[in-house]
């Protein structure tokens, strides 16, 4: 398994500004992946986040709104941009060790509160 | 497409007893992964076992077993004497083999468990 961290672990943003979440891992891993969880409900991939190139975004989700950088392999940042009351959710970190199996192993999460 | 159902929005039981959490899935893939998550309220996601699509074998782990049936396309999650600790939310998943493409899990919507003393 992999021990994932995140910074900040809450945060409550005013409408318009950004937020810039940190992972970190505490060993190397071949794939990090960003999470969204809306208030209730399940969770949904924004994107890939790729070493050294620009990540892989799902369907719905730009990089323009979420940008995403991952200069090592052990730490990945998610940017939440111009934020609006609809971005309140859940920001979960996750990895997975190909060598170990497919399983995502998830971080604590962000919680994020756009008011 | 994949798809992963779970019908049981929420469930409530007294503590010490049974419990079983159903998940039934789509997918196209001949191989695939299937995965329990459990979220407490604190709000970080534990993984609790993961399954490959070749091995129908069911598995205990303590209190917990599980039911993977591929003929229904179902595995299904018992609890045992349940715990107040058990009050959780409950994510089944679903992903493709390393090496087929997207490693996006594919989650249910999730069961919320609630143990009552």
């Amino acid at each position: 398994s992999a021990v994932i961290s995140q910074k900040p672990s809450r945060d409550i943003c005013q409408r318009g500004t950004s937020l810039t979440i940190q992972c970190q891992v505490d060993s190397q891993v071949t794939m990090m992946f960003w999470y969204r969880q809306q208030p209730g409900q399940s969770l949904t991939l924004i994107a890939t986040a790729n070493q050294g190139s620009e990540a892989t975004y799902e369907s719905g989700f730009v990089i323009d709104k979420f940008p995403i950088s991952r200069p090592n392999l052990t730490f990945s940042t998610l940017t939440v941009s111009n934020m609006s009351p609809e971005d309140s959710s859940i920001y979960l970190c996750s990895v997975t060790i190909l060598a170990g199996g497919a399983e995502q192993y998830f971080g604590p999460g962000t919680r994020l509160t756009v008011t | 497409a994949q798809k992963v159902t779970q019908a049981q929005t929420e469930i409530s039981v007294v503590e010490k007893e049974d419990v079983t959490l159903d998940c039934v899935y789509e997918t196209r893939d001949t191989t695939y992964y299937l995965f329990w998550y459990k979220q407490p309220p604190s709000g970080e996601l534990v993984f609790l076992i993961r399954r490959n699509s070749f091995d129908e074998q069911n598995e205990i782990s303590g209190r917990y077993s599980w039911n993977f049936q591929k003929s229904t396309s179902s595995f299904n999650f018992t609890i045992t004497a349940s715990q107040v600790v058990d009050s959780a939310v409950y994510f089944c998943a679903l992903n493709r083999i390393p090496g087929a493409g997207s490693y996006q899990l594919t989650f249910g919507k999730g069961t919320k468990l609630s143990v009552i003393p």
